[in-house]
């Protein structure tokens, strides 16, 4: 079973506006959260990380998203979206030994002018 | 700055061919992960290598191997392809257990 859900297939914003994507977590712990982006036929990029510290976590892009614990949450956010923000967007957790990602379903962020 | 490089960048193979995929990570990294990716799927976790030995084990099927070499470079080994097998195969590497891994740009791999 996933540890991390995104509840959303799809998402659609129109540009200028506000952007989220969600993510939940269910590991014990001190869960170590990511989020990646993924282009049409291309590998994925790093956008950020939660490992401890700052609830609120500024990544590359613009992005930004929010550990909450009480919710089991980590949330990717964006104050204002951009046409070339649409992409696919995976929520991730570490596991294993070597740490390696456990992977959300992804959810595809569609951004309309 | 140097990135994670994988070889071929697609590839083409008849069901019960093998076929071998290159990863090249970045200079310095120690951990070395292949994931699968089938279409319109999330990336699956196949098998991680520190320091040249294998650390862990996800969904890899018994026909596929992996091995690092001593240069650090790593290979996915793939017999008897199936239909199944079609899709993107990513490596990725990382520096420290808490960084986040850097991925390649993946090989597309095509069962016909």
């Amino acid at each position: 079973a996933q540890s991390v859900a995104q509840p959303e297939d799809q998402v659609n914003v129109a540009e200028g506006n506000p952007l989220t994507v969600k993510c939940t977590y269910s590991v014990s712990g001190n869960p170590y959260l990511f989020w990646y982006v993924q282009y049409p036929n291309r590998g994925l990029q790093f956008l950020l990380k939660y490992i401890t510290g700052d609830n609120l976590v500024k990544g590359s892009y613009g992005f930004e998203a929010e550990f909450n614990k009480s919710q089991t949450s980590f949330h990717l956010k964006k104050p204002s979206a951009l046409v070339s923000d649409s992409a696919l967007y995976f929520c991730a957790r570490r596991g294993g030994s070597q740490g390696n990602l456990i992977f959300g379903k992804g959810t595809k962020l569609s951004v309309k002018p | 700055a140097a990135g994670v490089i994988q070889s071929p960048r697609h590839l083409i193979k008849e069901k019960r061919e093998t076929a071998t995929l290159k990863c090249y990570p970045i200079p310095r990294h120690d951990t070395v992960y292949w994931y699968q990716q089938g279409p319109g799927q999330d990336p699956q976790f196949l098998i991680s290598f520190y320091e040249k030995m294998q650390s862990d084990k996800g969904s890899i099927p018994d026909r596929f191997s992996a091995q690092q070499f001593s240069d650090y470079h790593s290979e996915l080994n793939m017999s008897s392809l199936e239909l199944g097998d079609s899709a993107l195969y990513f490596c990725a590497s990382s520096l420290e257990r808490e960084a986040p891994p850097v991925f390649g740009p993946g090989t597309r791999l095509t069962v016909l």
